[in-house]
């Protein structure tokens, strides 16, 4: 069935740092793919999608390439902030079923001031 | 104002007891589910509707019910409640099929002693 790796466990950078959150899927066809953000104490929320090879997301600074040759969907940030500290969530969408999203097991990125 | 809001906030309850947990969206959405979400397994869809009086199995449905009595509630019901569901559980809504994002809620603490 679909499915979704990313990074597992928690990431450890310093304010400035370059951000790199590896998400691979494994799906036939076009799939949506998502990043979510959830902030301590919160529920997820959206951060962006693609939907189509090459295609590129990007919310708040960071941005995530659509890549069908690899089945990537990395998620990536130049330089991050202390309020980046959060748990991310890499996502897949299939029209083999309409109504469900396949959910990653979340990244938890802490950065450090 | 919130647009998918949960109750209790938080919960303890006793093994065997039963447990409703419940949620209200104001989005519209036809689409409503409800995850748990643990450490080592990120989220994990329990049961999900794509309307009023419709519920589904999600990927592990087993120790749930739910119960979608109209548009705007979806509640999760744990009949006998076990240790093994101590978690944290959200709600979430969305529309629009395999594409579309979903608003999730603050979320449940659910404590099983």
């Amino acid at each position: 069935g679909d499915s979704v790796t990313q990074t597992e466990g928690q990431v450890a950078l310093s304010e400035e740092d370059f951000l790199t959150i590896h998400c691979n899927y494994s799906a036939s066809g076009y799939p949506a793919l998502f990043w979510y953000v959830q902030y301590p104490g919160e529920g997820p929320q959206f951060l962006f999608r693609a939907s189509r090879d090459k295609e590129k997301g990007s919310s708040r600074g960071f941005e995530a390439t659509y890549d069908k040759g690899t089945t990537s969907f990395h998620l990536r940030k130049a330089s991050v902030q202390e309020s980046d500290s959060a748990v991310y969530y890499c996502a897949l969408g299939h029209d083999t079923n309409a109504y469900k999203v396949i959910f990653g097991k979340g990244t938890h990125l802490h950065v450090l001031p | 104002e919130a647009a998918v809001t949960q109750s209790p906030r938080n919960k303890v309850a006793v093994t065997g007891g039963k447990v409703t947990l419940s949620c209200n969206q104001t989005n519209n959405h036809n689409n409503m589910y409800w995850y748990r979400q643990d450490t080592g397994h990120g989220l994990r869809l329990i049961h999900y509707s794509y309307g009023a009086g419709s519920t589904e199995k999600g990927d592990i449905p087993d120790g749930y019910k739910a119960s979608r009595p109209s548009q705007e509630n979806f509640s999760l019901i744990l009949e006998l409640a076990t240790p093994s569901q101590t978690s944290v559980y959200f709600c979430a809504s969305g529309d629009g099929g395999f594409y579309a994002e979903q608003f999730f809620g603050p979320g449940t603490r659910l404590t099983v002693l």
